[in-house]
C-alpha cells in the first residue's frame, strides 16, 4: 500500500536559518503530493501541493519539487521565522484521483529567536 | 475560499453520554467528507469516508456503532460519539473535498473531545 516517511523530529533551527525536512513515498500509479502544517491546537491546513513529476509547490516562502526519480516531496525555506513553528506532514493522494490521503508521521519545527 | 469549519471546537462530556460534532464547508460544495482522530504528537487516522447522501465508509478497527457519521447536505457532516468513555478522548478533525477531479482536502480546525 502507499505510504510516506519523513524525517523524525523535533527540528530545532534558529531565526533565518535554512530548512529542509524530508519526505519520500511509496504509492502506486501517479500520486499528488502535499504538505500541511498544524499550529498548536489547530488543525491542518494545505501549505503547497504538486500533482505531477517536476512540479513545484511553493507558498509563504515553503517549496517542494515532485522528484519521482527519488520518490521525493523535500520541503524547503531559505529563512525560517519564529512564527514557522508548528508541526508539519507530508501526504500523498493516490493516483486514481478519488482516494483518501496517507499522512506521514509529522515533523515538529522549532524556531527560537 | 476553501473554509471548512467545525463545532464545537472543544466539549467535555461525562462518560455513557453522546457526542455530536458538526464539520461545514462553509463556501464550496463537499462531495466527500472525511473524520480523523489524533493522538498527541501522532499523525493522523482516518476513521471513516463519507460521501453526500449514502453511507460511510469507515476504516478497519473503527466501530461504525460508536461512531455515527451522517452526511446529510453537500455541506454538512456530523460525527456522533455514541456512549462515550474516557479512551475516546482524543482530537477530532474532518476535512472536505470538492468534486471536480480535485484529490485536494481541506480541514476543519478540530475538536477536542474529553470524556470524564
Amino acid at each position: 500500500g502507499d505510504s510516506v516517511t519523513q524525517m523524525e523530529g523535533p527540528v530545532t533551527l534558529s531565526e533565518e536559518a535554512f530548512l529542509t525536512i524530508n519526505c519520500t513515498y511509496t504509492a502506486t500509479g501517479y500520486p499528488s503530493l502535499f504538505w500541511y502544517v498544524q499550529y498548536p491546537g489547530e488543525g491542518l491546513q494545505l501549505l503547497l501541493k504538486a500533482t505531477k513529476a517536476d512540479d513545484k509547490g511553493s507558498n509563504k516562502g515553503f517549496e517542494a519539487t515532485y522528484r519521482k526519480e527519488t520518490t521525493s516531496f523535500h520541503l524547503e525555506k531559505g529563512s525560517v521565522q519564529v512564527s514557522d513553528s508548528a508541526v508539519y506532514f507530508c501526504a500523498l493522494s493516490g493516483g486514481s484521483g478519488y482516494s483518501t490521503l496517507t499522512f506521514g508521521k509529522g515533523t515538529m519545527l522549532l524556531v527560537s529567536p | 475560499g476553501a473554509v471548512v469549519s467545525q463545532h464545537p471546537s472543544w466539549v467535555i462530556c461525562k462518560s455513557g453520554t453522546s457526542v455530536k460534532i458538526e464539520c461545514r464547508s462553509l463556501d464550496f460544495q463537499a462531495t466527500t467528507m472525511f473524520w480523523y482522530r489524533q493522538f498527541p504528537k501522532q499523525s493522523l487516522m482516518l476513521m471513516a469516508t463519507s460521501n453526500e447522501g449514502s453511507k460511510a465508509t469507515y476504516e478497519q478497527g473503527v466501530e461504525k456503532d460508536k461512531f455515527l457519521i451522517n452526511h446529510a447536505s453537500l455541506t454538512l457532516s456530523t460525527l456522533t460519539v455514541t456512549s462515550a468513555h474516557p479512551e475516546d478522548s482524543s482530537f477530532y478533525i474532518c476535512s472536505a473535498r470538492t468534486g471536480g477531479g480535485t484529490d485536494t482536502q481541506y480541514f476543519g480546525p478540530g475538536t477536542r473531545l474529553t470524556v470524564l
